[in-house]
Parts: structure tokens; sequence; C-alpha cells
């Protein structure tokens, strides 16, 4: 069985930083895209960045570019984003999520198994 | 990226059919068939409920559809059950290894 658990979330203030963490197992996490989609309170799904199944690539939205990095540790099976620079607006319930696509010409396409999210709030 | 438009509710009477549109530009739903639904109950994780924009994965029941005209997307939920009152989103690929989601919609089951 597939299983995403986040942790790592918490109350930060505004500036400061915090590292996420997700734990896969059930399947070879060195496989796979992975992916970090938010959710504000009360707001949608944002997708907030992918990284390749070696690490070797990874992509984010604009909105976080040079504050969060996305990474991974395949030894470990682990996933990690880490938010530097926090702003209010980051609040927010961050999924860790396995990613599919539809073939080696594209990025991820879809996102076929989720954790249950951890809450960041930013706030002073 | 800019975020995809989805109405912001729908409803139906139990054993109907909803349809919920998902509406993106030519950059992004219109350019790749690469739609996809998700079904979110509250204060649960996401669940994907279509992807390839027509496909469904294994366990999700043949009453969930999917369709494509263009830069709009269409999910059809048949034969409306109570337990398919949620919020639903919808997402699609958007080049570059981006993805963009929708607004989401809050199917309500009267």
């Amino acid at each position: 069985e597939v299983q995403l658990v986040e942790s790592g979330g918490g109350l930060v203030q505004p500036g400061g930083s915090l590292r996420l963490s997700c734990a896969a197992s059930g399947f070879t996490f060195s496989s796979y895209w992975m992916s970090w989609v938010r959710q504000a309170p009360g707001k949608g799904l944002e997708w907030v960045a992918n990284i390749k199944q070696d690490g070797s690539d990874k992509y984010c939205v604009d909105s976080v570019m040079g504050r969060f990095t996305i990474s991974r540790d395949n030894a470990k099976n682990s996933l990690c984003l880490q938010m530097n620079s926090l702003r209010a607006e980051d609040t927010a319930v961050y999924y860790c999520a396995r990613a599919r696509r539809y073939n080696s010409a594209s990025g991820p396409t879809y996102l076929d198994y989720w954790g249950q999210g951890t809450l960041v709030t930013v706030s002073s | 990226q800019s975020a995809l438009t989805q109405p912001p509710s729908a409803s139906g009477s139990p054993g109907q059919s909803v349809t919920i549109s998902c509406t993106g530009t030519s950059t992004d739903v219109g350019a790749y068939n690469y739609v996809s639904w998700y079904l979110q109950h509250p204060g649960k994780a996401p669940k994907l409920m279509i992807y390839e924009v027509t496909k469904r994965p294994s366990g999700v029941p043949d009453r969930f559809s999917g369709s494509k005209s263009g830069n709009t997307a269409s999910l059809t939920v048949s034969g409306l059950q109570a337990e398919d009152e949620a919020d639903y989103y919808c997402s699609s690929y958007a080049g570059s290894n981006n993805l963009v989601f929708g607004g989401g919609t809050k199917l309500t089951v009267l």
C-alpha cells in the first residue's frame, strides 16, 4: 500500500524558515517524480514544486522561486521542502504527492497518491 | 501560471448527473490531453478521480467520466450518490514541468 506521511509543519514568524519532510513507503520511491502541493485555509490547491527521480531536475511555481527548495533522499525514501523567507501568504496545508507523467517527453501530468498534509502557519 | 476556472458550486439530486467545467487556455488545457480531476472531502487529502482527460484509476467508479473540448475540460458524475458530495479540482499540465489547478467546485447532493 502506498503511504506518504508529511511532517515538520508548525507556527513560524514571517521571514523564518521551516523544513518539511515526507516519508514514503509501499512503492519504489526512486522510480517516481514527486511533488509538493499546498492549500491555503479555505482555498484551492496550488502546485508548489516537482523533483525528478534522481533529484537532478527541480521545478517550482514562480511565487516560491528562490525561497523554497525541493530535495529528496532516495536511500531514505524521503522527500523534503526547505522553506525560507516565509510570508503570511505561505500559510497552508502542504501535501506531498507521487507524480506521474504520460511519457518521457513531458513533466509530471498528474498526482496519483497524496499524503494527509502538514499545516504551516506563518504569523507573528 | 494562472489558475484554471471552475464554477464555485454545482448541485444535483441523488441519481441525477452533474457536469463540472474547467476552463483554461491554449497553453494548458487546450495544449495537452493532460487534464486530471481530484475529489476532496473536508479535512481529507485529495484523491485522483480522472487523469489524461478520460482515464479512471483502478477503484474509481465508472459513474465518473471526463472529457475535453478546446480549452475546456469537464467532469461528469452520473447517478449521484451522497458520498459524491465534496470539493472537486481540475488540474492541467502547463508545459515546462508545471502543473496548474482550478479554483475548485463544491458539489452538493441535494
